[in-house]
């Protein structure tokens, strides 16, 4: 069975620019997360997707960030523009979530962003 | 809002020593799950935790829940240089629906 998706799986910006990244979860999870984990620190989650409703973006900076899962499958998340704090790993991950309680997260490899 | 903190932040033992990360909770959670992430890697399932007081085993690691569900432990017996990596745990809330990962305790091991 292939694992979570990513790519790209490094990206180098200048700051102001925009930057997206793509995901592309197991096959038949309906619940995906995109995190970011800073250096030393535990991933953050920026938003949660159940099929392709958000049902948790409290965490994501709308005035830059934005998210999208059309289809309930694969899924981007775009930065726009970015800016030098936005330096991180973004971490995607899916589960099954099929017997209504949270299961296990799968994370994909992550895209490393460097702004500069 | 929630917070998951775990300490310690650092461990280094020497192979063969015993190893203990603490995840601590301001809530009462509903399960917590452990990670292991190695060095440039990404974070990998270990195990969740769902009744008060529960305790898993695999093999050389020793998971426990507390009694109020709001802290959990992780012991590694006789550490190996293979355990290298920091070690999460993320708590999922009562009424958040959403898990907290904490900061992760980074294990170094000398051989």
């Amino acid at each position: 069975e292939a694992g979570v998706v990513q790519s790209p799986r490094y990206k180098i910006i200048e700051k102001k620019q925009p930057v997206a990244f793509w995901c592309n979860p197991i096959s038949g999870h309906n619940t995906l997360y995109w995190y970011r984990q800073n250096l030393g620190q535990g991933p953050e989650l920026l938003i949660r997707y159940e099929n392709e409703e958000a049902v948790d973006d409290s965490q994501l900076p709308k005035d830059r960030f934005s998210a999208e899962r059309l289809k309930g499958v694969d899924s981007t998340l775009k930065i726009q523009p970015a800016e030098l704090g936005d330096s991180a790993v973004y971490l995607c991950a899916s589960s099954s979530n099929d017997r209504g309680r949270e299961e296990t997260q799968y994370f994909g490899p992550g895209t490393r962003l460097l702004v500069l | 809002g929630q917070q998951v903190m775990q300490i310690p932040q650092y461990q280094h033992v020497q192979e063969g020593e015993d190893f203990t990360t603490y995840c601590n909770s301001s809530t009462t959670l509903s399960n917590i799950q452990w990670y292991k992430q190695r060095p440039g890697g990404h974070p990998v399932f270990l195990i969740q935790l769902v009744k008060s007081g529960e305790v898993k085993k695999q093999k050389r690691l020793t998971f426990q829940f507390g009694e109020a569900k709001k802290n959990s432990s992780l012991h590694i017996t006789a550490t190996q240089t293979t355990d290298v990596g920091t070690y999460f745990c993320a708590g999922l809330g009562t009424n958040a629906g959403k898990s907290t990962f904490g900061d992760g305790t980074t294990l170094t091991v000398k051989p």
